[in-house]
């Protein structure tokens, strides 16, 4: 699998933008960009997903590269339940292929 | 509607001893995956089961780990002749199919709150 980097820990301030990074320079064409987030004592819960068009939900925006060689979760107002674990993982949706495979992730932390 | 529920949600034993996780998926879905979390690490994949297909049990790090499902329901990782270093949280996620396909098929995984297993 492709591998992912991401910074281990980030800080924030409540009510502010949160861009956590995510680079991923071995990525193949048919890898998808997925980001998953796990709150304290919790299993993790999907957040987006997308493959080269920057991606809009309820929840954030992916910022995607032209190249596609790094990628961008904005969480736009950040709240203090907002504060979890950030995984970016690459997945390829070629069919037989499900598993994800997570790395370490970003620690966000908000600040009140 | 109910999520993916796991038990125990704390399970505490001897070293040498066996013992079965419990994982009741979200109704109606037929993908089912087993992940190991040790602390401070992210999510290892285990094993993974897709509706009457073979598991892919790529995962499993040793034969003292094996899982069963019955169905499309209910699924038990059991770990035999348990050792420390198997100590962690063992979560389980479900998903409406395996994957594949489109981006617009594509079928989030939904995670249980996990089983923390101490080996002392």
């Amino acid at each position: 699998d492709a591998k992912t980097t991401q910074p281990n820990s980030m800080e924030s301030n409540e009510e502010e933008p949160v861009h956590l990074p995510c680079n991923h320079s071995t990525i193949s064409g048919t890898d998808y960009i997925h980001w998953y987030r796990q709150l304290p004592s919790q299993g993790p819960e999907y957040v987006i997903h997308g493959l080269t068009s920057n991606v809009n939900n309820r929840m954030a925006s992916l910022a995607i590269a032209e190249d596609r060689k790094s990628s961008t979760l904005i969480l736009h107002r950040a709240t203090l339940r907002d504060a979890a674990v950030y995984y970016c993982i690459l997945r390829d949706l070629g069919f037989g292929n499900e598993k994800l495979t997570f790395g370490t992730g970003t620690r966000l932390t908000i600040i009140p | 509607g109910a999520g993916v529920s796991q038990s125990p949600s704390n399970k505490v034993t001897e070293k040498g001893k066996d013992v079965e996780l419990r994982c009741d998926p979200i109704s109606g879905h037929t993908a089912l995956y087993w992940y190991r979390q040790r602390l401070g690490q992210g999510l290892e994949f285990l094993i993974y089961f897709q509706g009457n297909s073979a598991p892919d049990k790529s995962g499993l790090p040793s034969d003292r780990f094996s899982a069963e499902r019955t169905g499309e329901s209910v699924s038990t990782l059991t770990i035999q002749r348990t050792q420390q270093e198997d100590s962690a949280v063992y979560l389980c996620a479900s998903s409406p199919r395996g994957g594949g396909g489109s981006s617009d098929s594509y079928n989030e995984q939904f995670f249980g709150p996990g089983t923390r297993l101490t080996v002392l």
